[in-house]
């Protein structure tokens, strides 16, 4: 079975103060991940994705996630956090052996980040 | 705007009536997914195509759900004598073939709101 979890409905940050959402994952083999934030009333937009390799992987707006593989983790991060950030984050989870396909979500973190 | 595109944005009917909505991939993706989301849950895989063949469907997609891609282009989602519970945010995805391995990357549409009174 594949799933995600997102401990945290709400993270809350200042401007300027370093970000981080949260992600851990279950699949049965190794694991393609990905994060996606969603604006109100609006669809999801890709941020970055882990294949292999480097676990530190960048993505657009200045973000990046951690992939740790002994604890099942994805977390996303962001070193100086804008209100403009301030979206629903989610992150996604394939199989690597099933390389098409759907992609597991979790339930979201909704990220303020205040003035 | 070359992204994926979904008609309409809202719709909302009454209960035991028909719907469809449309979505147009971005060009030259032979990829196609249809996901739900309802309010404070992630999305929910629907169904999957690659160029016209459906070639995955999940348990949610009930006798009520089809959705087809003829000529492998635009896709339709029809949901048939609608219930209140399939009010919900319908999501389009497609992604193009990767080469060289790795796994292709879903880009979405701005979604669907279907509110069924």
């Amino acid at each position: 079975a594949q799933s995600v979890a997102q401990p945290e409905d709400q993270v809350n940050v200042a401007e300027g103060n370093p970000l981080t959402v949260k992600c851990t994952y279950s699949v049965s083999g190794n694991p393609y991940l990905f994060w996606y934030v969603q604006y109100p009333n609006r669809g999801l937009q890709f941020l970055l994705k882990y294949i292999t390799g480097d676990n530190l992987v960048k993505g657009s707006y200045g973000f990046e996630a951690e992939f740790n593989k002994s604890q099942t983790s994805f977390h996303l991060k962001k070193p100086s956090a804008l209100v403009s950030d301030s979206a629903l984050y989610f992150c996604a989870v394939r199989d690597m052996g099933k390389a098409l396909g759907r992609l597991y979500f979790g339930r979201g973190t909704q990220l303020t980040v205040w003035p | 705007d070359t992204g994926v595109s979904q008609d309409p944005r809202h719709k909302i009917t009454k209960r035991g009536q028909n719907v469809t909505f449309r979505c147009d991939p971005i060009s030259e993706h032979n990829r196609l997914y249809w996901y739900r989301q309802t309010l404070g849950q992630g999305p929910e895989f629907l169904t999957y195509f690659q160029n016209e063949a459906q070639l995955e469907k999940s348990r949610l997609l009930s006798d009520r759900f089809s959705a087809e891609r003829p000529k492998g282009s635009f896709s339709t989602l029809e949901i048939q004598r609608t219930e209140q519970g399939d009010s919900a945010m319908y999501l389009c995805a497609s992604s193009s073939r990767m080469t060289g391995g790795g796994t292709d990357t879903q880009y979405f549409g701005p979604g669907t709101r279907l509110t069924v009174l």
